[in-house]
């Protein structure tokens, strides 16, 4: 079956800092997205990458889908303790577009 | 606007006895609905989904079940629980377009003794 690989599973970084959170698929996917989960919250969808080679920007995140559509990368410039929390990616293939198999996340610290 | 419920928030049952955790929707019609269970820092594993009343897939085998007795309640039980059934339990719809972003209930949190 599908499965969504995510690297690093925890990041420590300063405030003010850079911070990427990067995702392989075994298989070519339809679609992927991104969800933060704030602690003891539930995930939130932040964004959904759809073309080859598409790069979206949310202020100061930044999200890229693979020419080959199989990987995908979340960038945040300049966090703040506001972007405490998990982030996954969740990714669809195309034989099931409603099912998502998610990442296993990468849990940010933020530090003051 | 949609809505998802989800009830109770907190759950502590003893092992070997039974669970009925149920999610409902608000504002939508023939939502595509999905109970995940997440590990203490770890990732969301689908269990179930259902695309329809009556109609349920099975992701992992296991003494869990789910029902969809009407078109926006989705309930997830077992006979008898055991100590790895603990977890925190999601519940999410999709709509039918072809955008099939999940909006996640606020999730349920079991632990069994």
């Amino acid at each position: 079956g599908q499965q969504v690989m995510q690297i690093p599973q925890y990041q420590h970084v300063q405030e003010g800092e850079d911070f990427t959170t990067y995702c392989n698929s075994s298989t070519t996917l339809s679609n992927i997205q991104w969800y933060k989960q704030r602690p003891g919250g539930h995930p939130v969808f932040l964004i959904q990458l759809v073309k080859s080679g598409e790069v979206k920007k949310q202020k100061r995140l930044t999200f890229q889908f693979g020419e080959a559509k199989k990987n995908s990368s979340l960038h945040i410039t300049a966090t703040q303790t506001t972007d405490v929390g998990t982030y996954f990616c969740a990714g669809a293939s195309s034989g099931s577009a409603r099912q998502l198999t998610f990442g296993s996340g990468t849990q940010l610290t933020v530090l003051p | 606007s949609q809505t998802i419920h989800q009830w109770p928030a907190t759950l502590v049952q003893p092992v070997g006895s039974p669970l009925s955790l149920e999610c409902t929707v608000e504002g939508t019609s023939n939502p595509n609905l999905y109970w995940y269970r997440q590990a203490a820092g770890r990732g969301l594993q689908l269990l179930f989904y259902s695309v329809g009343i009556g109609q349920i897939s099975s992701e992992v085998p296991q003494n869990l079940s789910a029902s969809r007795p009407q078109d926006r309640q989705f309930i997830l039980s077992s006979k008898k629980l055991l100590l790895s059934d603990s977890g925190f339990y999601l519940c999410a719809w999709s709509g039918v377009a072809i955008r099939n972003e999940q909006f996640f209930g606020p999730g349920t949190r079991l632990t069994v003794l």
